[in-house]
């Protein structure tokens, strides 16, 4: 089956602890992106890659970091600059920069 | 820089109702625009793409409009079920092929009762 896998689903940080959340896909999609859904903010988007080895900057991408090394993985890291990180992340791919995008299923970060 | 408005944000409706959610945005030139569900502690769904050369798409119950020059789209669900209980989102798409961003509103959270 085609689809987005994030892992894992729910994750607990530490004060000062940088986290990763994994997201992989085999839809063999060129573009990926990362967003985070807070209560009563909607989705926001934190970095987007059209292409391997290539990423930018969303609207909220302070404290955290990125790599794209395979078409078929977008690592995202929660940094222990990022003061606020207890959210929902999000991630999502699509064909192409604009295109239709499909999201993966979520992993919950909760800062202990 | 694009905003994105749903209205209402939560509403109540009892089963087989025909129901509409609205959205408005701020920048009419956009690439796509995009419905979503969202159920509590999922991801999203996608349910319709509309391109921005194109006024509707359907699947189904389904079907959403759009009025790019007046930064409107419609969502309309036909014969509403419980199982259609969710959040809605919509979404916009605006820089072209190179970029892809999607601008997403509030959502409206949709109860169907039986």
């Amino acid at each position: 089956d085609g689809g987005i896998t994030q892992s894992p689903k729910y994750l607990f940080r530490k004060e000062g602890q940088n986290v990763t959340l994994s997201c992989e896909q085999n839809l063999n999609h060129d573009a990926m992106y990362w967003y985070r859904q807070d209560p009563g903010q909607g989705l926001r988007l934190i970095y987007y890659s059209q292409i391997v080895n290539d990423f930018q900057k969303g609207d909220i991408a302070e404290g955290y970091s990125v790599s794209r090394e395979k078409k078929e993985s977008f690592p995202l890291t929660v940094t222990s600059a990022q003061k606020n990180p207890t959210a929902f992340y999000l991630c999502a791919s699509s064909a192409a920069g604009g295109g239709e995008q499909f999201f993966g299923p979520g992993t919950r970060l909760t800062v202990l | 820089k694009q905003e994105v408005t749903q209205i209402p944000a939560a509403l109540s409706v009892p089963e087989g109702e025909n129901l509409v959610l609205n959205c408005s945005f701020t920048d009419s030139a956009i690439y796509n625009l995009q419905w979503f569900r969202q159920d509590p502690g999922k991801g999203l769904t996608s349910l319709l793409l509309i391109q921005s050369s194109q006024r509707e798409q359907t699947s189904g119950r389904l079907n959403a409009s759009l009025d790019k020059s007046s930064g409107r789209s419609t969502l309309y669900i036909a014969a509403s079920q419980p199982g259609d209980s969710a959040t809605y989102l919509c979404a916009v798409s605006t820089g072209g092929t190179s970029y892809g961003k999607l601008t997403f509103g509030q959502g409206t959270i949709l109860t169907v009762h039986p």
